[in-house]
């Protein structure tokens, strides 16, 4: 089975600095993983995603994850916090289900704030 | 180039109702997935849907049915609603068998 934990329901940064994000995923199989984020009372909007090629990803609006598969984690940063950055942020794995067919397990979620 | 899209955004039913939800998929999109997110807490799969038949559903009860059509729309419908269905109820589609997922705005059911 697969499972996605997502460490630190709350971060809050001040603008301009480092934002990190965690996430460790377990997977028996190599893992298809995402990062989305969600601003309020919107859907889900891709940021990135790794499916095996360079463990370096880099998404929209500045960010990008690292694949390590020693430690099982796909951690979300961006250099310098906007606070246009301000939204939940979801991370997520790709699980492969009957016939190869993909569904998403999702982590339950880290809310950034960045304030001034 | 038209991205996923749901309707109604909002919805308030009472205990007891049934309600029907409905998704468009992105431009030269065949699946459709939908997920229920309850208030703070990530999406949870509920079914999918590829060649307008369910291929797979999440740990949800019988009460949560859908449908695809032949231009590869979607319905979730539930019946009897009960009050802890009131959630986001998002719509995501992909090509067959493709790794990423787009998702819609979503759909706000409130159940009084």
């Amino acid at each position: 089975a697969q499972s996605v934990t997502q460490l630190g329901s709350h971060v809050s940064v001040s603008e301009g600095a480092l934002v990190l994000l965690r996430c460790n995923y377990s997977s028996s199989v190599p893992p298809y993983l995402f990062w989305y984020v969600q601003y309020p009372n919107q859907g889900l909007q891709l940021l990135l995603k790794y499916t095996s090629a360079a463990t370096l990803v880099k998404g929209i609006n500045g960010f990008e994850a690292e694949f390590k598969k020693s430690e099982t984690s796909f951690h979300l940063t961006k250099p310098s916090a906007h606070m246009s950055d301000a939204a939940e942020y979801f991370c997520a794995v790709s699980a492969f289900i009957s016939g190869g067919y993909n569904k998403l397990i999702f982590g339950a979620g880290t809310r950034l704030a960045v304030h001034p | 180039d038209a991205g996923v899209t749901q309707s109604p955004t909002h919805l308030i039913k009472t205990r007891g109702q049934q309600v029907t939800l409905r998704c468009s998929p992105k431009s030269g999109h065949d699946t459709v997935s939908w997920y229920q997110q309850a208030l703070g807490q990530g999406p949870q799969f509920i079914f999918q849907y590829y060649e307008e038949e369910e291929r797979q559903r999440g740990n949800f009860p019988d009460r949560f049915s859908g449908h695809q059509f032949p231009n590869y729309s979607s319905e979730l419908n539930v019946n009897a609603l009960l009050l802890g269905d009131s959630a986001l109820y998002l719509c995501a589609s992909s090509l067959e068998a493709a790794e990423t997922q787009y998702f819609g705005p979503g759909t706000r059911l409130l159940v009084l």
